[in-house]
């Protein structure tokens, strides 16, 4: 089993749509988790960062954390065609007690339709 | 957030050649990182480079296939020595943030190797 598996779509929705990306891991020792967006031929953006069970918004995005599940999703509300990217999710502080070290998962590829 | 550029953006060699990817931010960090990603694939860390010694590399990934350089506090270089068409792949630096938890990424460097 790997340490995070992520589904990798792709997804499409309609713009405005609610968007559910998920992630579920492994590793009970993962301590952060992220999610970057990746634009097609750019590097990854974060996008919100949290370290605690429960929810964290930021504008039209929301990031849930179940760690007695190992299982962290994206929200995204009132989705735009701006929001096409491939979304990852990162996790760290699993490595021995290494903070750098970060595991990602495959990505999923979003599409929003106008 | 820390501004990351790379050098090239894309290239295409010969297999048998090598090729260095430079990384340069705005600041100065203390933890560098090389990351590869191949398509369908999670970003696999290459290496941690450190200002002041030797890199770190990950498991499957060695110093003579890929020499890290770190002089300074704002710049790393990446070498892809003897390519193969296995290596075609984007290539990342990224630099710590939030005391290491987390990492701002640069633009990648796409390379084909023929």
């Amino acid at each position: 089993q790997k340490e995070v598996e992520q589904d990798p779509g792709p997804l499409s929705v309609p713009e405005g749509a609610i968007v559910s990306l998920n992630c579920t891991y492994s590793n009970s020792a993962f301590q952060y988790f992220m999610w970057y967006r990746q634009y097609s031929r750019k590097g990854p953006e974060l996008l919100m960062y949290t370290y605690s069970s429960g929810n964290k918004e930021d504008g039209r995005f929301t990031a849930q954390v179940d760690k007695s599940s190992k299982y962290i999703s994206l929200f995204i509300r009132d989705s735009q065609p701006s929001d096409s990217a491939t979304y990852l999710c990162a996790m760290g502080g699993g490595s021995g007690g290494s903070n750098y070290k970060l595991t990602f998962g495959k990505g999923t590829l979003l599409t929003v339709n106008p | 957030s820390a501004v990351i550029s790379q050098k090239p953006s894309r290239d295409i060699c010969q297999r048998g050649t090598s090729l260095t990817i430079q990384c340069q931010v705005d600041s100065q960090v203390t933890m560098m990182f090389w990351y590869r990603q191949q398509p369908g694939q999670s970003l696999t860390l290459i290496a941690t480079a450190n200002q002041g010694s030797e890199a770190t590399y990950e498991s499957g990934f060695v110093i003579d296939k890929f020499p890290i350089s770190r002089p300074n506090l704002t710049f790393s270089t990446l070498t892809v020595s003897n390519m193969s068409p296995e290596d075609s792949s984007i290539y990342l630096c990224s630099v710590g943030a939030r005391g290491q938890e987390t990492q701002y990424f640069g633009p990648g460097t796409r390379l084909l190797v023929l």
